[in-house]
Parts: structure tokens; C-alpha cells; sequence
């Protein structure tokens, strides 16, 4: 069974452009997450999708953006880069289960640079 | 905004020795889950502990939860040097939607 996927996993950017990540979940899973990791703080959620609906997002600002497809990939894209969006970016996928456990499979990330 | 808090930062341990990290949250929850992050990579998933459960098992892994401190501990037993990872608690407060918010994590150093 193959694992969550994201592309590119680095990628160097300048400031004022804009970027679009990609992930594939696990198949069967309709649920994609996507969080921000930079060093001292942690993972910072940024949205979930659930049958190309986002259910829910974090506290970013407009620039940040994603989408759904209706085979459960997913995209984000972020755009007028600032120095500051420099991090991993990790995609999740889950299947809920029965008990409403939510058990995230995360990619490898997309390390983004901006210059 | 983080909702897990881990403690300590970062953890430094002779291989053999045990390694407790603690985790404090903020608002109810239906279940924590510990995950483990090898440098600069993805975050796999350790072990899922229910709200109304106070202690499971795995392995060399104990995870223990307090919902009325709201807190919660990792223990791994009988260290070694492949554990050096970061470990991250994480909040599960599904009900509807899910979002599953991390902690800042404890950084572990298992010296051979």
C-alpha cells in the first residue's frame, strides 16, 4: 500500500512568488490535513479536507490557500512568499475509524525555501 | 496557536536508560496520540491513548493520561540510539470535523 505523497519535497523560491504543493493520500482516505513546521514552533495546522470540502483551518492568513480533488489529492498554494513561509510543509492523510479515532499518515513534506 | 505543550524541550539520555517526556493540553479531548519525527522528515504515528483510558501500552512505549490535569507522559524503556528523534504529542478533538493539533515537541538524544 503506498504512503502519502508530496511533491516536490524541496523547492527554492523568492519572495512575491507564489507556490502550489501537491499530495497524494493513502488510498481510501478522504481526509487530507496539511501543517506548517518551522524550527521553535512546531506544527502550526493549516487546513483539512474532507470529499473536497475544507472542514477545517488554522490561523494563517489569506495567502495560504488549498483545495481538494475529487480522487482525495490535494493541493496548497501559497502565494506572495514572504522569507517567513520558509518551512516543511506536511501533508496528512486519515481514514476515520469506527470510534472516531483520527490517525494521521504523514508524507515526507515539501521543504520550501524563500530567498 | 499550539494546544499540546511538551516538557522538556529536549532530552539527552545514555542508551539503556528510560526517557519520559510530558505533554499538557489545553481543552477536552477525545483522544491523544503520541508521534515520532526523524530529522526533517515526515511524523509517524507512536501510539493512541482514548480519553477514558489512563494507561497503554506498546512495546517499550507507556503512555499514560490524566484528563483532570489534562496532561499526559511518554515513557520509552530500555533506550536506544535509533529512538533519537523528536516526539510529539498531539490532540485529537474529533466531534464532527477533525483537526488534530501538535505540540512544539521533545527533541530526544539517546547517546550510545
Amino acid at each position: 500500500k503506498a504512503g502519502v505523497t508530496q511533491t516536490p519535497r524541496y523547492l527554492i523560491k523568492t519572495r512575491g512568488q507564489q507556490v502550489t504543493l501537491s499530495c497524494s493520500p493513502i488510498s481510501g482516505h478522504r481526509s487530507v490535513s496539511w501543517y506548517q513546521q518551522t524550527p521553535g514552533q512546531g506544527l502550526q495546522f493549516l487546513f483539512e479536507y474532507f470529499s473536497e470540502t475544507q472542514r477545517n483551518k488554522g490561523n494563517f492568513p489569506g495567502r495560504f490557500s488549498g483545495r481538494q480533488f475529487s480522487n482525495s489529492r490535494s493541493e496548497m498554494n501559497v502565494s506572495t512568499l514572504e522569507l517567513g513561509d520558509s518551512a516543511l510543509y506536511l501533508c496528512a492523510s486519515s481514514l476515520l475509524s469506527a470510534s472516531g479515532a483520527n490517525v494521521l499518515t504523514f508524507g515526507a513534506g515539501s521543504r520550501l525555501t524563500v530567498l | 496557536s499550539q494546544q499540546g505543550e511538551e516538557d522538556p524541550q529536549a532530552l539527552s539520555i545514555q542508551e539503556g536508560e528510560n526517557a519520559t517526556m510530558n505533554c499538557s493540553y489545553k481543552t477536552s479531548i477525545n483522544n491523544l496520540q503520541w508521534y515520532r519525527q526523524n530529522s526533517g522528515r515526515g511524523l509517524v504515528h507512536l501510539i493512541l491513548i482514548r480519553s477514558n483510558e489512563r494507561e497503554k501500552h506498546s512495546g517499550r512505549l507507556r503512555v499514560t493520561l490524566d484528563t483532570s490535569k489534562k496532561s499526559s507522559s511518554l515513557l520509552i524503556t530500555a533506550s536506544r540510539a535509533a529512538d533519537t528523534a523528536s516526539y510529539f504529542c498531539a490532540t485529537d478533538h474529533s466531534g464532527g470535523y477533525q483537526k488534530v493539533t501538535f505540540g512544539i515537541g521533545t527533541k530526544l538524544q539517546v547517546i550510545p
